[in-house]
């Protein structure tokens, strides 16, 4: 199974901050890596998928890189609605893994 | 606007059976891909199962051999039959959708609310 590792598994920032979360998987994924927010008490929400293209509808303060076994979501200016948790996925192939999970807080 | 409404998560008995439906409206349901993906405090996130829409079928490890996925496209409908329950079974079950028409990508685009699954004595 691919094992994907997130960090921080928590972070502290204020409105405004550029913000960046890592994701490395335990092999080569190529650009198959989704991420996703999760708001208390809902479900998670696509963001970015293949790493880096923009899901539609989602804010273009949210950013994706990376390939290969290292990634990163860039929230580039916090707003408060963006006080969540963060988590990564590989699409690769099955068993499909998420990442333990990120979680933004305020500062 | 896609909805994807679970239902059938109760309290049950370790070693218990238990299925879950998923309810799909405002999309094309028999092009996509479906999944169950369940989530506890304790492990995160964790993908359960898939069906792709002819019917082509993978289950994570620690489900294979005690869950079956199905699905009713007459219905616009998605099941979880769940046999063996055990303690570690417990969770907030997903219904989600794949991203892509027609393809399987393993793109998670829309998500249920979760029905909850309590394995217990």
């Amino acid at each position: 199974d691919i094992q994907m590792t997130q960090s921080p598994s928590s972070l502290s920032a204020s409105i405004g901050d550029g913000v960046t979360i890592t994701c490395r998987a335990s092999q080569s994924i190529n650009s198959d890596l989704n991420w996703y927010q999760q708001r208390p008490g809902k479900a998670p929400k696509l963001l970015i998928y293949a790493a880096s293209s923009l899901q539609s509808g989602v804010p273009s303060r949210f950013s994706g890189s990376g390939s290969g076994t290292d990634f990163t979501l860039t929230i580039s200016s916090l707003q408060p609605e963006d006080f969540a948790t963060y988590y990564c996925q590989q699409s690769y192939g099955t068993p499909l893994t998420f990442g333990g999970g990120t979680k933004v807080e305020v500062k | 606007e896609v909805q994807l409404v679970e239902s059938g998560g109760v309290l049950v008995q370790p070693g218990g059976s238990l299925r879950l439906s998923c309810a799909a409206s405002g999309f094309t349901f028999d092009a996509f891909t479906m999944h169950w993906v369940r989530q506890t405090p304790g492990t995160g996130l964790e993908w359960v199962s898939f069906i792709s829409r002819d019917g082509v079928t993978d289950y994570a490890d620690s489900v294979k051999g005690r869950f079956t996925i199905s699905r009713d496209n007459s219905k616009n409908t998605l099941y979880l039959q769940m046999n063996s329950l055990r303690t570690e079974d417990t969770a907030l079950y997903y219904c989600v959708k794949d991203r892509v028409r027609e393809y399987t990508d393993y793109d998670f685009d829309s998500w249920g609310q979760g029905t909850l699954v309590t394995v217990s004595s």
